[in-house]
């Protein structure tokens, strides 16, 4: 099993759909948690962290439930410019966090 | 430009040749990581330093690549012989531990061999 794992879409919305995204995560890669956005041919871009207790930034707001082992991200009022790749990342449980990411899930908003 | 800087942003290189990777991370940050890269897949760790240390090697790494960061600054990739699956894009990040978890990417280098 993939220390993290993730659907790989695509996702297609319209615009100012409401849409949500998992990913699952094993007891490796549990430390820490964060969603990455990466542009097609671009660098992974950090999004948010996402804290036990939830967290919210802006149309973005990101989960984690531990005893499901699961972490999601919800986008609200999707535009245009939301199409991308959101990467889901998970930390190790060693000495030194290393960050371990899923594959990727593709999003693509039309108009 | 004070983010993590990575050269060459391409190379095109003949198979079994031996190609060179530079990142400069963010100047202050302890940590340095390499990533690959496939079309369609997320970054897989290669390895990182804490500071001038090498801590982790991936099994993807095989004998033929090795990682230097000599000073604790910038950081090399060399692959060595190189083979047509080693074209990916070579991804390095850095970040400021304990400070900071996240971590902040370079723009890649990404590699064709031919």
């Amino acid at each position: 099993r993939k220390e993290v794992e993730q659907d790989p879409g695509p996702f297609n919305v319209p615009e100012g759909a409401t849409v949500a995204f998992n990913c699952t995560y094993s007891n490796s890669a549990s430390q820490s948690f964060f969603w990455y956005r990466q542009d097609c041919r671009k660098e992974p871009k950090l999004l948010m962290s996402v804290y036990s207790s939830g967290n919210e930034d802006g149309r973005f707001t990101a989960q984690l439930n531990r005893a499901s082992q699961y972490i999601s991200l919800l986008i609200r009022d999707s535009k245009l410019s939301d199409s991308a790749t959101y990467l889901c990342v998970g930390t190790r449980n060693t000495g030194f966090q290393k960050l371990v990411f899923g594959t990727g899930t593709r999003l693509l908003v039309s108009p | 430009d004070t983010g993590v800087s990575q050269n060459p942003r391409h190379k095109i290189t003949k198979r079994g040749q031996n190609v060179t990777f530079r990142c400069d991370p963010i100047s202050e940050h302890n940590r340095l990581y390499w990533y690959r890269q496939t079309l369609g897949q997320g970054p897989e760790f290669l390895t990182y330093f804490q500071n001038e240390a090498q801590l982790e090697k991936s099994r993807l790494l095989s004998d033929r690549f090795s990682a230097e960061r000599p000073k604790g600054s910038f950081s090399t990739l060399e692959i060595q012989r190189t083979e047509q699956g080693d074209s990916a894009m070579y991804l390095c990040a850095s970040s400021l531990v304990p400070r900071d978890t996240e971590a902040f990417f370079g723009q890649g280098t990404r590699l064709t061999v031919v």
